[in-house]
This record gives structure tokens, C-alpha cells and sequence, in this order.
């Protein structure tokens, strides 16, 4: 079946660093991606849509300057969380859809932690 | 955008127990997922519903589509701990998928 790669799975950075968090669709092409943000108890937030060779598309009240989402081949989209600070610290997931399912399949997901 | 409620927000039961997940909006949906999220994973597609009325079974657990496409449920007959996690619907809305605020179901042994 369609399988997201997310990676790392878990991340602790400083507080004013950057982190990047890779999302690639290991055996489809995927011309567009979604990335989400889970507090905890909380279900998902819709970030941005993330689509191949284009800009991506943010959901209101997310900073576009602070998620830097690139998706540059049809196998892989990254989200870097610039300048990073403790409220940052959240479960970022990805997912893609497959050609001519109605399903979206969704990566492991990236704890982020900055202290 | 639609407002969409899940219910009950949580719920614990004993092993054995059946139970009844229910997601509803005011908007019509041309198609909703239910999918199931265990702590520190990302979610799994459990089914997708598209017609009104429509009725979907997976093993114990049978969903529903409402006739009008406004809302849904999930029922999961005789609970096993393996069936604790949150549960989430999430309607197709221009070619995204919103999740709802989810059921986080613990089922005791």
C-alpha cells in the first residue's frame, strides 16, 4: 500500500533555532501534501497544503514566514519551523492522497520539542 | 467552513461494552472518513462513506452515513482494548481533509 515517510520522529531544539521535518511518499508520486499540527489531547489542525512546484497554500492564522514549506519533487515536502520557541512544541504530521483512492495516508508524525 | 462536532468528546468503557461515536455538521458532505489514532502515530483511515444512508462494517465496527450527508457515526460492538485511540471523522472539503475534535476511546480491560 502508499506509505508516508516522516522523519525524524522526534526532535529537541533550542529555543531561536530552526528545524526541518521531511514528509516523502516512498512508492507514489504525490503532487500535493498536507501538513498538520496536534497539541496533545487535541485532534489535528490543517497547516497548509503543500503542492509540487507552486507555493503552498496556508489555512488562516498560520505564519507562512514561520512554516517554510517547500515541496520541490513529487516524492518529498519539508516543513521548517523557523526561529523555533517553546510554543512550537507540538506533533506535526504529514499526509498525502493517492491517485484515485479517496483515502489520505498519513505519515508517523514529528514530536517537536524546543526548550 | 463547516462547523463539524464530534461526540462524546471522551468515553470510557469495559472490555466487552458496545458504543456509539457520532460526528455531525451543519453542512453537507459529499464524502467523510472515519480514521483511528493511537498516542505518538499519525492516523489510519478506518472507512470512507459517500452515499446518504450508506452502512460500511469493518469487522465490529459499522458505520453509518446519514441520509442527508450531515452526519455519521461509527459503532464498535463488544470493545477490546485494542480498540482505545481517537477516533476522528473528517469530511472531504475541497480536496482536504478537516478533522473533527475526535473521541478518544479507552477501553479497559
Amino acid at each position: 500500500g502508499a506509505v508516508v515517510s516522516q522523519h525524524p520522529s522526534w526532535v529537541i531544539c533550542k529555543s531561536g533555532t530552526s528545524v526541518k521535518i521531511e514528509c516523502r511518499s516512498l512508492d507514489f508520486q504525490a503532487t500535493t501534501m498536507f501538513w498538520y499540527r496536534q497539541f496533545p489531547k487535541q485532534s489535528l489542525m490543517l497547516m497548509a497544503t503543500s503542492n509540487e512546484g507552486s507555493k503552498a497554500t496556508y489555512e488562516q492564522g498560520v505564519e507562512k514566514d514561520k512554516f517554510l514549506i517547500n515541496h520541490a519533487s513529487l516524492t518529498l515536502s519539508t516543513l521548517t519551523v523557523t526561529s523555533a520557541h517553546p510554543e512550537d512544541s507540538s506533533f506535526y504530521i504529514c499526509s498525502a492522497r493517492v491517485q484515485g483512492h479517496y483515502g489520505y495516508t498519513f505519515g508517523s508524525g514529528t514530536r517537536l520539542t524546543v526548550v | 467552513t463547516q462547523l463539524l462536532k464530534q461526540s462524546p468528546q471522551f468515553l470510557s468503557i469495559q472490555e466487552g461494552e458496545n458504543l456509539t461515536v457520532y460526528c455531525n455538521s451543519s453542512s453537507v458532505f459529499s464524502s467523510l472518513q472515519w480514521y483511528r489514532q493511537e498516542p505518538g502515530e499519525g492516523p489510519v483511515l478506518l472507512v470512507t462513506v459517500v452515499t446518504g444512508g450508506e452502512v460500511k462494517k469493518l469487522k465490529r465496527l459499522t458505520f453509518q452515513f446519514g441520509d442527508a450527508r450531515k452526519d455519521s457515526s461509527l459503532h464498535i460492538t463488544a470493545a477490546q482494548p485494542g480498540d482505545t485511540g481517537l477516533y476522528l471523522c473528517a469530511p472531504r472539503q475541497d480536496d482536504k481533509v478537516i478533522f473533527g475534535p475526535g473521541t478518544s476511546l479507552s477501553v479497559i480491560p
